[in-house]
């Protein structure tokens, strides 16, 4: 089976912190990507990487940054988090071929204040 | 931009009631085709997917979906929900040759009375 974990189910930051969420898979996925998902806007993607080192600007980056340093390692930063980054995140990776089924982990809801 | 959309965003139907989630995307194109389902509290988990072949895709669950290329439509199905299928369902297409990202709906969130 595989799966993708999140480090955090719950977080809760203060307006400025910087924050890492952190995803990990264990298929030897080369595809990861992060989303986020809010309520009526289904899922927007931020960010995805195809390897290590390499990554892509998804519809919303502004805000946001990530690393990949391991293939199985994908870290989605919010340099200085702000009120309207309250959301649900999504960890989700993929094979580099079709049909490129997405396998996602349990989100971590973050919350700004 | 591709685009993809689910007309209904929130359902509520009787157990045993038919049910039809419409999704239509944006492109004319090569696609493979997903539908995805979120259960209160649960990740996002694939109920089937179409990649070739039979337009008519059976998943798990006893949902199905039919690809019709003309009308750019990949809509779920089930003939008798049960209260367990209360969920947020989601629609997601890949554009061939643009690599693994998947373009989804807003979601539809179906409530199911027992």
């Amino acid at each position: 089976d595989v799966k993708v974990t999140q480090s955090s189910r719950y977080l809760v930051k203060r307006t400025g912190e910087k924050v890492f969420l952190e995803c990990v898979q264990d298929m030897d996925h080369e595809n990861m990507f992060w989303y986020r998902q809010d309520p009526g806007l289904g899922l927007r993607l931020i960010y995805f990487s195809y390897d290590v080192k390499m990554k892509e600007k998804g519809d919303i980056p502004e805000g946001y940054s990530v690393s990949r340093e391991k293939k199985e390692r994908f870290s989605l930063i919010l340099e200085s988090a702000s009120t309207n980054q309250t959301s649900m995140y999504l960890c989700a990776s993929s094979l580099l071929t079709a049909p490129y089924e997405q396998y996602f982990g349990p989100g971590t809801r973050l919350t700004v204040t | 931009a591709q685009s993809v959309s689910q007309h209904n965003h929130h359902v509520i139907l009787s157990e045993a009631a038919s049910l039809e989630l419409g999704c239509n995307y944006s492109y004319g194109g090569t696609v493979n085709l997903f539908w995805y389902v979120q259960y209160p509290g649960q990740h996002l988990q694939l109920l089937l997917k179409y990649f070739s072949g039979d337009p008519l895709v059976k998943g798990i669950k006893g949902f199905e979906a039919e690809f019709i290329k003309s009308k750019f439509s990949f809509n779920l199905r089930k003939p008798s929900v049960q209260w367990s299928d209360t969920a947020e369902y989601f629609c997601a297409v890949n554009i061939y040759n643009q690599g693994g990202k998947l373009i989804f709906g807003q979601g539809t969130e179906l409530s199911v009375k027992p």
